[in-house]
């Protein structure tokens, strides 16, 4: 069984501070690893995509993949209220299947 | 570019009663993907079409669900006799061209599924 744990939350942060997500997942197989924001009621949008080890850096987000430890986080530097939604950590297990398994997310609440 | 298109956005339905959902993938992607997501859940995979290849139907719950794709573009999905707990919303979304580890998935609006 492929899995993608990540904490629910919710992880509570104020306005201006860095937001640290987290999400492991079980198959050393994985290839690529995606990071989604869901706002209530709406479908998932992507932030953000990495595959090799190390830190992606896009605006005010970076995703870090450790393959070894089998972990990849999200970064979000100077949080806004508007970041608060859950964010939805999705791994693709080998290069012929498309499919993504998807975590349960984690709520991120940023406070005024 | 447009994206991902779903309809209807919203359907409610008796159960027993049979229900059609549409998606429109976006234009020259060659992969298309049907989730469910229900209340506080993540999101389940449900069936997986790739090209003119056989789809991968691995994740229909129940051989009341099936799913085709036309001409490689516009996909429908089918609950025969809908039960209660088919309630959810329904995400359709789509990646490519072509096939490959990195090709990133974009999500239509979805479709929310209420069965009575």
């Amino acid at each position: 069984q492929k899995e993608v744990e990540q904490n629910s939350g919710p992880l509570s942060v104020p306005e201006g501070a860095i937001a640290s997500l987290n999400c492991t997942y079980s198959d050393r197989g994985s290839q690529s690893f995606f990071w989604y924001r869901q706002y209530s009621g709406k479908s998932p949008e992507l932030i953000m995509s990495i595959y090799s080890n190390g830190d992606k850096e896009d605006g005010r987000f970076t995703a870090q993949l450790n393959k070894a430890s089998q972990y990849v986080s999200l970064l979000i530097r100077d949080s806004q209220p508007s970041d608060s939604a859950t964010y939805l950590c999705a791994v693709r297990y080998g290069r012929r299947y498309s499919t993504l398994t998807f975590g349960k997310g984690t709520m991120l609440l940023v406070s005024p | 570019g447009a994206g991902v298109s779903q309809s209807p956005s919203n359907k409610v339905t008796e159960k027993g009663k049979d229900v059609e959902l549409r998606c429109d993938p976006i234009s020259g992607h060659t992969a298309l993907y049907w989730y469910r997501q229900s209340l506080g859940q993540g999101l389940e995979f449900l069936i997986y079409f790739q090209g003119n290849s056989a789809p991968d139907k691995s994740g229909l719950p129940s051989d009341r669900f099936s799913a085709e794709r036309t001409g490689g573009s516009v996909s429908t999905l089918t609950i025969q006799r809908t039960q209660q707990e088919d309630s959810a919303v329904y995400l359709c979304a789509s990646s490519g061209p072509g096939q490959g580890a990195y090709n990133e998935q974009f999500f239509g609006p979805g479709t929310r599924l209420t069965v009575l």
